[in-house]
């Protein structure tokens, strides 16, 4: 049982567009949405995180968009560059547990010049 | 400061073979984690444990056991390698303020 469904599989966008991944998510007790960056040959690494008490959080290029009664939460990257080519997972966790976290299958992002 | 550290990087096993999978943190963190991941299912937890002497069971535990052998160390064992078993394999710790989980550069283990 899947208990974060993350799509597309696979994303290709034009440098300078707008890439957009979703996630939902099952377990209502997650209060914690984080959404991790990987390079090839590394390890995951967080890119930018959710609480449910806000609807969306911004850092530079990067918003998370939640919406608590559907169960979704969603990244948006802005001015996509061919740098921010990696495979990106959402997660969802219990914040102060934090020893369940389940991710999302991944999406492959590929940014063209 | 090497954050969290996994040896080997690489490693080839025969069916039934068996090896141990290294992980080291100078992070000071409590909790530690073994996840895999495999093409389209994301990272999978294996196991994972809260603080030293404790370990418990994730989504996938079979096939698997694992040791805390101390606040900076955190092994996972297999004893019986088995194809399904390949993998990309990375460890992970957190702290106690904070829900960030900082993961190692993986290792890539192929049960031949």
């Amino acid at each position: 049982q899947q208990q974060v469904k993350q799509s597309p599989q696979s994303l290709i966008v034009q440098k300078g567009g707008i890439s957009i991944i979703n996630c939902a998510y099952e377990n209502t007790a997650f209060d914690y949405f984080p959404w991790y960056q990987q390079f090839p040959g590394k390890g995951p690494a967080l890119l930018i995180a959710i609480r449910p008490d806000v609807s969306e959080k911004k850092e530079g290029r990067f918003t998370i968009s939640f919406n608590k009664s559907a169960k979704q939460f969603s990244l948006h990257i802005m001015d996509s560059q061919p740098g921010d080519s990696a495979t990106y997972f959402c997660a969802a966790s219990m914040r102060w547990t934090n020893n369940d976290m389940r991710f999302g299958a991944g999406t492959r992002l590929t940014v063209k010049p | 400061n090497a954050g969290v550290t996994q040896t080997p990087k690489f490693q080839v096993l025969k069916t039934g073979q068996s090896m141990t999978l290294q992980c080291a943190q100078d992070m000071n963190h409590n909790s530690m984690y073994w996840y895999r991941q495999d093409p389209g299912m994301g990272l999978r937890l294996i196991y994972y444990s809260a603080s030293e002497g404790t370990t418990d069971k994730g989504e996938v535990p079979n096939g698997y056991n694992v040791s805390r052998l101390n606040k900076r160390e955190f092994s996972l064992r297999l004893e019986s390698a088995a194809p399904s078993q390949t993998s990309v394999y990375f460890c992970a710790t957190a702290g106690p303020q904070t829900p960030e989980a900082f993961f190692g550069q993986g290792t890539r283990l192929t049960v031949v």
